[in-house]
This record gives C-alpha cells, structure tokens and sequence, in this order.
C-alpha cells in the first residue's frame, strides 16, 4: 500500500531538548493527522490540520499543514521520558479520500 | 476525543481456527470504520473499510475470503480471519470517523493476534 516518506526513522535525545520530524508525499493531501503510539497500543491523535499553511499546538506539541500540501512538520519542545514513543503522521485526500499513514519516527528520551 | 474499543485485547489460536475481532464505536455513530493491519517495526497498512449496510471495500491484495468484516450496525463493525495461520499474525486495529470532527480519526487500542 501506499506510505508516506517521515524523517526522521529514530531520534534519541536528552530530556529537554526539542524535537523535530516530518512528512512529504508525492500527492496533494486535504489532511493531516499526527499520532502517538505506544508499544502494545493503538494510536493515539495528537493534533489534526485541514487547511494549508495552518499551524496548530497542542501543549509542547506544534505541527503545521504545508502550503503546497504535501507536506507537513511535527515539534515536541522540552522533551520529557513519556514522550517516548512512535510518532505516525497520516495525510488524506486524493481521489481515494484514504487515510495513509508515515513510516514512523521512534522517539527515545533519556532522562 | 471520541472513543472505540476493541476486543479481544489479545488472542492466540491454533493454525486452521477462525477469530473474530470486535470493533466499537463507544459515543458516536460510524457509517463508517476502517480495519489496519500492523507488523512489528511497520507502519499502519489499510486493509479494508467497513461501510454499516453494505459491503466492506478491500484494499488490493487483502482477501475478502480470509477476512470476513461485518458492520451491522453503526456502532460495531467485526474482522473475522477465517482459517488463520501463523503469517496472520499481527496487530489489527480498528478506526472509525465521527462525522462531527471533520476527517479526525481516532483509533481502537488493538488486538493482537497470534496463531500457532
């Protein structure tokens, strides 16, 4: 099936630092998604964008819709251990309307 | 955020036994939910969307035969593997839409299958 390309694959940082990861697909999406999930777990919605160019927080969490809707960038601030996890973002449109999910970043925060 | 279940949990089976997953939207209505697949260390892959009334629309290379989806009524929608053998192993994780959050989706925690 189809996937969107997300980078980075893994990041393991300090506690406190920020984080930076990202989507680009080759398609124009009329959505995007940012998930959490958790080992053992299904995912979890961080943040949700509709509109190109929208930038939407959600606590240390700060995510943008690109404008030319291919695209799409995730940030954690301050990182802390519980934001370990794996980090799927999910785009939406085309003539299927599906929703298709990244590849994952794994975020490994040591204290 | 809205909320869907899944059970089981977990399952283990024999090779050549059938199972029957459960997927619930718990405070809204779905027409609508959606059956993903996951391996260990993969993304989320779409097998095939359950429409409440009619039939499910596989994705391609996902046998209907095998994986048998009944949504029979706008709060449940069921993943049968039939004849299950150990490569159906996986994670299946149900979604589904509430109309009122635009194209937000929010997910079922899980099952986690194993056949032996």
């Amino acid at each position: 099936g189809q996937q969107l390309n997300q980078s980075p694959q893994s990041m393991f940082i300090q506690e406190g630092e920020d984080v930076s990861m990202n989507c680009t697909s080759s398609s124009i999406f009329n959505t995007w998604l940012w998930y959490k999930q958790e080992p053992g777990e299904g995912p979890v919605l961080l943040i949700a964008l509709y509109k190109a160019g929208e930038l939407t927080s959600n606590g240390r969490l700060t995510a943008q819709f690109g404008i030319t809707r291919k695209d799409s960038f995730l940030n954690i601030s301050a990182s802390i251990p519980s934001d370990v996890g794996i980090y799927f973002c999910a785009g939406r449109g085309g003539a299927t309307n599906k929703l298709i999910f990244g590849t994952g970043t794994l975020l490994a925060v040591q204290p | 955020g809205a909320v869907v279940s899944q059970h089981p949990s977990r399952v283990i089976c024999k090779s050549g036994t059938s199972v029957k997953i459960e997927c619930r939207s718990l405070d809204f209505q779905a027409t609508t939910m959606f059956w993903y697949r996951q391996f260990p260390k993969q993304s989320l892959m779409l097998m095939a969307t359950s429409n409440e009334g009619s039939k499910a629309t596989y994705e391609q290379g996902v046998e209907k035969d095998k994986f048998l989806i009944n949504h029979a009524s706008l709060t449940l929608s069921t993943l049968t593997v039939t004849s299950a053998h150990p490569e159906d192993s996986s994670f299946y994780i149900c979604s589904a839409n509430p109309g009122t959050a635009g194209e937000t989706q929010y997910f079922g925690p899980g099952t986690r299958l194993l056949v032996l």
